[in-house]
């Protein structure tokens, strides 16, 4: 079946922009998840959603980033007045439900603030 | 601070030759372990887990992973390795009695050489 996906692959933006990406979870998965990963790092873990409500977003930097999941399905990781140090592969994943620890992941989108 | 050590940066081994990618790990409580694999411009994929039981966990692609909680060790191992096998593997932790948000190590780049 589909996997996690990401869109868009990759995101070019201006410092100071606004900046939307979008995650569509594997199909029936209420968990997702969003991390950020800068070269020769692991994850950064950003948020986590169980259903539409964050469960957990300890991980978002700051005011400038947050993210939604109306409908329990798709999330958007929205981030203002980007900032060159936001340049990094914004992954998501999703699980079967919050009890399970497996994690699926998109394929990332690059995005790159200049 | 809980953390995941990924001691070796890269790992090189001859195809047929057995493989080892190491992990150790400080987690409070009874750690959930992880493997997963990354590939070259494409998503984090999920190889094994770790949750109770058997020390020995099986996973894809014919890797397997050793718990051992007096060492606090995971380590990642395959019999006879494939250069199809060369990629980014990332060993991660999670605290089942804390949330869902996984520990991660740095990556260690596995090199399997024809």
């Amino acid at each position: 079946g589909a996997g996690v996906s990401q869109t868009p692959s990759n995101k070019v933006t201006e410092k100071g922009k606004y900046v939307e990406l979008r995650c569509d979870p594997i199909s029936g998965h209420t968990a997702l998840y969003w991390y950020r990963q800068s070269l020769g790092q692991g994850p950064e873990f950003l948020i986590y959603f169980q259903g539409t409500g964050a469960a957990d977003d300890s991980g978002l930097p700051n005011d400038r980033f947050f993210a939604v999941r109306p409908e329990g399905s798709v999330s958007t990781l929205k981030i203002q007045r980007t900032e060159r140090g936001d340049s990094a592969v914004y992954l998501c994943a999703s699980s079967v439900d919050g009890m399970s620890y497996e994690q699926y992941f998109g394929p990332g989108t690059r995005l790159t603030v200049t | 601070a809980q953390s995941v050590a990924q001691p070796e940066d890269q790992v090189n081994v001859a195809e047929g030759n057995p493989l080892t990618v190491k992990c150790t790990y400080s987690v409070s409580g009874n750690p959930y372990l992880f493997w997963y694999v990354q590939y070259p411009n494409r998503g984090l994929q999920f190889l094994l887990k770790y949750i109770t039981g058997d020390n020995l966990v099986k996973g894809s692609y014919g890797f397997e992973a050793e718990f051992n909680k007096s060492q606090t060790s995971f380590h990642l191992k395959k019999p006879s390795a494939l250069v199809s096998d060369s990629a980014l593997y990332f060993c991660a932790a999670l605290n089942a009695g804390n949330n869902r948000k996984l520990i991660w190590g740095l990556g260690t780049s596995l090199a399997v050489n024809p």
